[in-house]
C-alpha cells in the first residue's frame, strides 16, 4: 500500500521562509505532487517531481529524494494569502493505470 | 475557476433520501474522479472513470453509485446514506497520458447527512 506523512500544522511569519516536509512509502512510484487548498476552495496544483532534485517555480520550490522517500515544499517571502492547507500526493502505477494517494495535509498559518 | 464545476455546492439530506451530485469538466480531459474529503483525513479516492469506463472502485459502499454518461459529465448518486458520510465530495479531471497528469479539482459539494 501507500502511506504519506506530513505535519498537521505549521505557523510562519510573513516575509519568512517555510519548509513543509512529506515522507512517503509506495511501490510503483511515478511522481510526487504538491497541492494547495484554501478554505472552502478547490485544491490547486502547485508542483510535480518525478526525478531527484529541486524544482523551482517563483516563490515555491519542491524537492524530491526517491531513495529517502522524502519531499519538501519550500515557500519563500511568505504572504498572508499563502495561509492554506498543503497536500503532498504520490502517484503510483496499479491496476493498469496511475493513481494518486494524498497525505492528510499541512495547515499553514502565516502571521504578521 | 478550474474548469471543473460541481453542483450543488451544499446539500443536506436525511438518511432515507435519494440525491445526486453533478460534476462537469470543460477541459477536454479523458479521466474523471470522485474524492471524499473528511476533516483530519487524507483525500480518499472513491471512483475513477477513464474514457467513460469505470476503472477504480475503492471499496466504496453501494449506497454511493457513480454514473459517467460521457467524458465531460460525472454523477454521484446517493441513497440511504449514514451520518458518517457527511463530508466534502470533490470531483476532479485529468488528461491521462499527459506528462504530469495533474488533477484539476472542482470546489466540491459539502454534504450533510442528518
Amino acid at each position: 500500500g501507500q502511506s504519506l506523512e506530513q505535519p498537521s500544522e505549521v505557523t510562519a511569519v510573513e516575509g519568512a521562509i517555510v519548509q513543509i516536509n512529506c515522507t512517503y512509502q509506495t511501490s510503483g512510484f511515478n511522481g510526487l505532487f504538491w497541492y494547495q487548498q484554501h478554505a472552502g476552495e478547490a485544491p490547486t496544483f502547485l508542483s510535480y517531481n518525478v526525478l531527484d532534485g529541486l524544482e523551482e517555480k517563483g516563490r515555491f520550490s519542491s524537492f524530491l529524494s526517491r531513495s529517502k522517500g522524502y519531499s519538501y515544499l519550500l515557500l519563500k517571502e511568505l504572504q498572508m494569502k499563502d495561509s492554506a492547507s498543503y497536500f503532498c500526493a504520490v502517484r503510483y502505477s496499479g491496476a493498469g493505470s496511475y493513481q494518486l494517494t494524498f497525505g492528510k495535509g499541512t495547515k499553514l498559518s502565516v502571521i504578521p | 475557476e478550474t474548469g471543473v464545476t460541481q453542483t450543488p455546492r451544499h446539500l443536506v439530506m436525511g438518511m432515507t433520501n435519494k440525491k445526486s451530485l453533478k460534476c462537469e469538466q470543460h477541459l477536454g480531459h479523458n479521466a474523471m474522479y470522485w474524492y471524499k474529503q473528511s476533516a483530519k483525513k487524507p483525500l480518499e479516492l472513491m471512483f475513477v472513470y477513464n474514457f467513460k469506463e469505470q476503472t477504480e472502485n475503492n471499496s466504496v459502499p453501494s449506497r454511493f453509485s457513480p454514473e459517467c454518461p460521457n467524458s465531460s459529465h460525472l454523477f454521484l448518486h446517493l441513497h440511504t446514506l449514514q451520518p458518517e458520510d457527511s463530508a466534502l465530495y470533490l470531483c476532479a479531471s485529468s488528461q491521462d497520458g499527459d506528462n504530469t497528469g495533474e488533477l484539476f479539482f472542482g470546489e466540491g459539494s459539502r454534504l450533510t447527512v442528518l
